[in-house]
């Protein structure tokens, strides 16, 4: 069945470095990868997401790459700021079903 | 647009009451879905409609019943609650990207549930 793993499940990070989050997913068959954002109390929102026609997208300060062949896709954050802190998921939806299976979440703190 | 709406916010249930968690979206979206969030679980699927008249289980459908009752509404159902349903639920609906099952969830704010 579907599986989607996400690590680490908690980083710190110092105000400005870079954050790294990484998912592998099960299904060969997946062909849509996005990234949530959840700040403490609030709804999931999505930030970023990646068909698997390209291998990289960018939107400002984030950006995620996509590796089909080894079935992994990662969340970069650069110059990482305060606000960053929160719960980010991935998830990889199965093609040809409906089913909107996420990870498991990292916590991620930015230390000022 | 109020986008993803479920009510109520907060219940508190004894064991073995029953009650329904309701869902309503006018985004005029097909697929609907249900969630619950555990601390350091993530989000789990519960139950999703990929469109109305249809419903599916996710990952742990055990102890829910869900009804499509039209586009736009998708209640859940707890028949005969207990402890271990304690949890926030989330109710979202998913923009369709054109093929495929990708596209964005919107979700509700959320159902902090406590069984006692």
């Amino acid at each position: 069945g579907e599986n989607v793993e996400q690590h680490p499940s908690t980083l710190s990070v110092q105000e400005g470095d870079s954050a790294v989050i990484k998912c592998t997913y099960s299904d060969s068959a997946s062909n849509y990868f996005p990234w949530y954002k959840q700040e403490l109390g609030k709804r999931p929102q999505l930030i970023i997401d990646i068909r698997s026609n390209v291998g990289e997208k960018k939107d400002q300060r984030i950006a995620v790459t996509l590796n089909k062949t080894a079935k992994h896709f990662s969340l970069h954050i650069t110059e990482t700021q305060p606000e960053d802190s929160a719960v980010y998921f991935c998830a990889a939806p199965t093609s040809g079903t409906y089913k909107y299976i996420f990870g498991t979440g990292t916590r991620l703190k930015v230390l000022a | 647009n109020a986008g993803v709406t479920q009510t109520p916010k907060f219940q508190v249930l004894k064991t073995g009451q029953s009650m329904t968690l309701q869902c309503a979206q006018d985004m005029n979206h097909n697929s609907m879905y249900w969630y619950r969030q555990d601390p350091g679980m993530g989000l789990r699927l519960i139950y999703y409609s990929a469109s109305e008249g249809t419903t599916d289980k996710g990952e742990v459908p055990n102890g829910y019943n869900v009804s499509r009752l039209n586009k736009r509404e998708f209640s859940l159902r707890l028949e005969s609650a207990a402890p271990s349903q304690t949890s926030v639920y989330f109710c979202a609906s998913r923009r369709k990207l054109g093929d495929g099952a990708g596209g964005e969830l919107f979700f509700g704010e959320g159902s902090r549930l406590t069984v006692l």
